[in-house]
């Protein structure tokens, strides 16, 4: 069984800059959330697809969007990337068996860091 | 609003002594509560859960019991190892709201 993967592992972009971010979902998991970890701090929520749609967002901007694909991968992307976007950038997938969301157990990658300069 | 406060760390312990991160957590409702560990260089996992009041989770020799009455869920463990060696986050989550919310995590040190 492969677990979550995430590309690429590192990223330096600048300000200004438009980036995205890549996330493969553990075998039969077809829930993907996305978060943000900076340094040193816990991960905050930044949004959550179900069946290739949003199904939920935290407190971030239009800035930050994202897609699911019919096979359950999911990317990030990030438009006008500011400095306070240096953080590592969590995805974590798990499976969802029924119409009602669920916070249980959530399998995590590795982690992609951007480093905005 | 949800929240989840757990103590700073590092926490610096030697081989053998006993372990507890506290953490503490405001939430209306009944959310389900998780450690997850991040050792160095690796993603976030899972360590336990417990998803009512008096639960007990438990793995790897850790355990934390969901106590409504004074909104915690510490963590412990007995006797650590050096492989113990990790930074250690609590955090809740309520099935209608489907996301996790995080505490600051706590960096544990073991010393052999």
């Amino acid at each position: 069984e492969t677990g979550v993967t995430q590309s690429p592992t590192h990223l330096i972009k600048t300000r200004g800059q438009q980036v995205t971010l890549r996330c493969s979902s553990q075998s039969g998991h077809n829930t993907v959330s996305w978060y943000q970890q900076a340094l040193g701090q816990g991960p905050q929520f930044i949004f959550q697809y179900y069946r290739e749609e949003e199904n939920g967002r935290g407190n971030f901007p239009p800035r930050f969007s994202g897609l699911q694909f019919p096979n359950y991968s999911s990317e990030l992307n990030v438009n006008a990337l500011e400095l306070d976007d240096s953080a590592l950038y969590l995805c974590a997938s798990s499976p969802r068996t029924s119409g009602y969301p669920s916070t249980d157990t959530q399998y995590f990658g590795p982690g992609t860091r951007l480093t905005v300069l | 609003g949800n929240s989840v406060t757990q103590m700073e760390g590092p926490v610096t312990l030697s081989e053998e002594a006993f372990l507890t991160i506290n953490c503490t957590y405001t939430a209306t409702g009944y959310p389900s509560l998780f450690w997850y560990v991040q050792y160095p260089g690796e993603g976030l996992q899972l360590l336990l859960k417990a998803t009512k009041a008096d639960d007990k989770g438990s793995n790897k020799g850790f355990e934390a019991t969901y106590r409504k009455e004074t909104t915690s869920f510490h963590l412990e463990k007995g006797s650590v190892q050096v492989s113990d060696s990790a930074v250690y986050f609590c955090a809740l989550g309520r099935d209608s709201n489907y996301q996790l919310i995080w505490g600051a995590g706590t960096k544990l040190i073991i010393k052999p």
